[in-house]
């Protein structure tokens, strides 16, 4: 089966603190992978997105970065959170005709 | 990729068919529709997706009309269990480089007793 991991799934962290979440992915190769977020209250929105090892694409200016070291293994990442970082981040991958997506990750920033 | 509107929200009674609207007249010729759902503080599921033939399968079935500007998702027996957020995103199922989804506010669909 093709899974997605995310963790940690969730997470509290104070204002200008560091931040990593992790997803990866099982049973493909080569995989489109996507960052969403998804902030309370609000619809789904694209962060970035990667057609491969060291490729990344960002959707929107913030203060997240994302980077993919290896194949199926996609981070997002913040030097200094900021109270609007806090949401839902959801990781995503191509499947053969649509997009599948992760349990996803709270993040509160405090 | 092509805009969606649908409703805010919808109520349906449980057991009963939930019909679910969503237009795109902008939608282009390579685009399909695909339907989401949302259940809260979980990631959206993947129901049905279709090009222009309408499409079944054990979820639920996709009705696109012959312009190819509108459709509707149904639920045919809702249960409370289908009380979520539903997503209608247009975009090319195979895209040439990023097959990336735009979401759009989505309709929250309430099933009742």
């Amino acid at each position: 089966s093709q899974t997605i991991h995310q963790w940690p799934a969730t997470l509290v962290q104070p204002v200008g603190s560091p931040l990593s979440l992790e997803c990866t992915v099982e049973g493909t190769s080569n995989p489109n992978l996507y960052w969403y977020r998804q902030a309370a209250g609000r619809g789904l929105q694209l962060l970035f997105y990667s057609v491969g090892i060291g490729q990344i694409s960002s959707e929107v200016p913030q203060n997240l970065s994302a980077s993919r070291p290896q194949d199926r293994q996609f981070i997002l990442s913040s030097k200094k959170l900021l109270l609007s970082d806090s949401g839902f981040y959801l990781c995503a991958r191509q499947g053969v005709d649509t997009i599948y997506f992760g349990e996803g990750s709270w993040l509160t920033v405090v | 990729d092509a805009k969606t509107t649908q409703p805010t929200s919808m109520d349906c009674a449980e057991g009963r068919a939930a019909n679910l609207p969503c237009n795109h007249s902008t939608i282009s010729g390579n685009e399909y529709v695909y339907w989401y759902r949302q259940i809260h503080s979980q990631g959206p599921q993947y129901i049905i997706h279709g090009l222009k033939n309408n499409e079944t399968n054990e979820m639920a079935s996709l009705i696109i009309t012959e312009d190819r500007k509108s459709s509707t998702l149904i639920l045919p027996h809702a249960t409370l269990r289908d009380t979520a957020v539903y997503y209608c995103i247009v975009r090319v199922a195979r895209s040439s480089n990023t097959g990336k989804l735009i979401f759009g506010q989505g309709t929250t669909l309430q099933v009742k007793p």
